[in-house]
């Protein structure tokens, strides 16, 4: 357990809505990721981080931003939410064995 | 670009029947493999990995070898239980690549029925 802790849980939203979700650790992981799940495509890298302040896009990153100002959060924006970005999000972290642990996901529903 | 594709499912299983899950990857370096499960409701967790060619993970009655001249990565359990029942996931880490994450396959949902 790797101590990731992702807020809200669940979120329904309208269209149109600014949307953050946020990811605790308390592992002091260095490197911390936002995925999105959703059938059919498994899981989706939207944008990940490498230390305080770096960031980087990864594979879905179109309509999101993110932002790491202390090594323990990392926040996912939805600038203004649409009904493609409804899915369950996840957050994960990488330990020193390069092994990715997860949190137990964020579910939103855009209306 | 590195990938992974693995078998579609859902698989349907009886309780203690044998379980193969196929996985094939292609990828420019040289992967570390990984099966990741999640259970309902949950997020993925590792259930084994395999860092090099021949090397065979293990862990909770799951093999997987890393068979490198097939570029595969199968999953295989001799006998199955109702808790088993979840989707699993491959992916591959290609360390030669910008930021290592992992890649990984639509999933398998698996079923066991009692």
């Amino acid at each position: 357990d790797a101590g990731i802790t992702q807020s809200p849980r669940h979120k329904v939203t309208e269209t149109g809505t600014p949307v953050t979700l946020r990811c605790h650790q308390t592992e002091n992981h260095r490197y911390m990721y936002w995925y999105r799940q959703d059938p059919g495509h498994g899981l989706r890298l939207i944008h990940y981080s490498y230390g305080v302040k770096d960031t980087d896009k990864g594979e879905v990153s179109d309509g999101y931003s993110v932002s790491r100002s202390k090594t323990e959060d990392f926040l996912l924006t939805l600038e203004s939410a649409t009904s493609s970005q409804t899915s369950v999000y996840f957050c994960a972290t990488t330990g020193d064995t390069g092994e990715l642990f997860f949190g137990e996901g964020s579910r939103l529903t855009v209306l | 670009g590195n990938s992974v594709t693995q078998m579609e499912g859902p698989v349907t299983l009886s309780e203690e029947a044998f379980l193969t899950i196929n996985c094939t990857y292609t990828a420019t370096g040289y992967p570390s493999l990984f099966w990741y499960v999640q259970y309902p409701g949950e997020g993925l967790q590792l259930l084994l990995k395999a860092t090099k060619a021949d090397d065979k993970g293990s862990n909770k009655g799951f093999e997987a070898t890393y068979r490198k001249e097939t570029t595969s990565f199968h999953l295989e359990k001799g006998s199955v239980q109702v808790s088993d029942s979840a989707v699993y996931f491959c992916a591959l880490r290609d360390y030669g690549g910008s930021q290592g994450n992992l890649i990984f396959g639509k999933g398998t949902k698996l079923s066991v029925k009692p």
